[in-house]
């Protein structure tokens, strides 16, 4: 099976500064890497995500990820972050071989402050 | 309209009653899903179904059931409510296996 650990629980972070949400996993096979988003009282929308080919990942909204299988982490970046950035990101992993499971981290609350 | 939807989207119930949560999609997709969230533990995944004959246990299926209506159709059970089943509740949908799309929850406070 797969894990994921999220270890910012929370992170505040001044309007148009760069923010970095860090997400390592754990895995014995080929994973697939997502990045989700959730704002207040809706589902979790797809930021970005990483299949195969290139370790940068673009995605909506101005992140990017990066796959570093040495590191065995996808981080999320953003180079100036607005307020309405202000949401909760989780990270998430599957295996290629098996699929049927997504695992998914216990979240990054980000605070975009004005 | 809503690719994936979940009703209700909120209800309160007291322990010891049954539970049905409902998930609808128009996505086409095969692959179905319910997770639920709790605060600083992420998402669990339920149960999933790849097909109206298929149904598969996830991480933590105890005190649960499910039934796949029909390729649309996903519902989640709660056969006798406890309050420690007091969470958020999502249904997802995916084509495959690296896709995932969710619904906007459902809300249930188990008294």
């Amino acid at each position: 099976a797969q894990s994921v650990t999220q270890l910012d629980s929370q992170v505040p972070v001044f309007e148009e500064a760069p923010v970095e949400l860090r997400c390592n996993y754990s895995s014995s096979v080929s994973v697939y890497l997502f990045w989700y988003v959730q704002y207040p009282n809706q589902g979790l929308q797809l930021l970005l995500k990483y299949l195969s080919g290139s370790t940068l990942v673009k995605g909506i909204n101005g992140f990017e990820a990066e796959f570093n299988k040495s590191q065995t982490s996808f981080h999320l970046r953003k180079p100036s972050v607005h307020i309405s950035d202000t949401a909760e990101y989780f990270c998430a992993v599957s295996g290629t071989n098996t699929g049927n499971q997504f695992y998914f981290g216990t979240g990054t609350s980000l605070t975009v402050i004005p | 309209d809503a690719d994936v939807t979940q009703t209700p989207r909120n209800r309160i119930t007291k322990t010891g009653k049954r539970i049905m949560l409902e998930c609808s999609q128009t996505k086409g997709h095969d692959r179905m899903y319910w997770y639920r969230q709790d605060p600083g533990l992420g998402l669990r995944l339920i149960y999933y179904s790849f097909d109206v004959k298929d149904i598969n246990k996830g991480e933590i299926s105890d005190g649960y059931s499910v039934s796949r209506q029909a390729q649309a159709k996903f519902s989640l059970s709660l056969e006798s409510a406890i309050p420690n089943q007091t969470a958020l509740y999502f249904c997802a949908t995916g084509p495959t296996k690296n896709e995932q799309f969710f619904g906007p929850g459902t809300r249930l406070t188990v008294l």
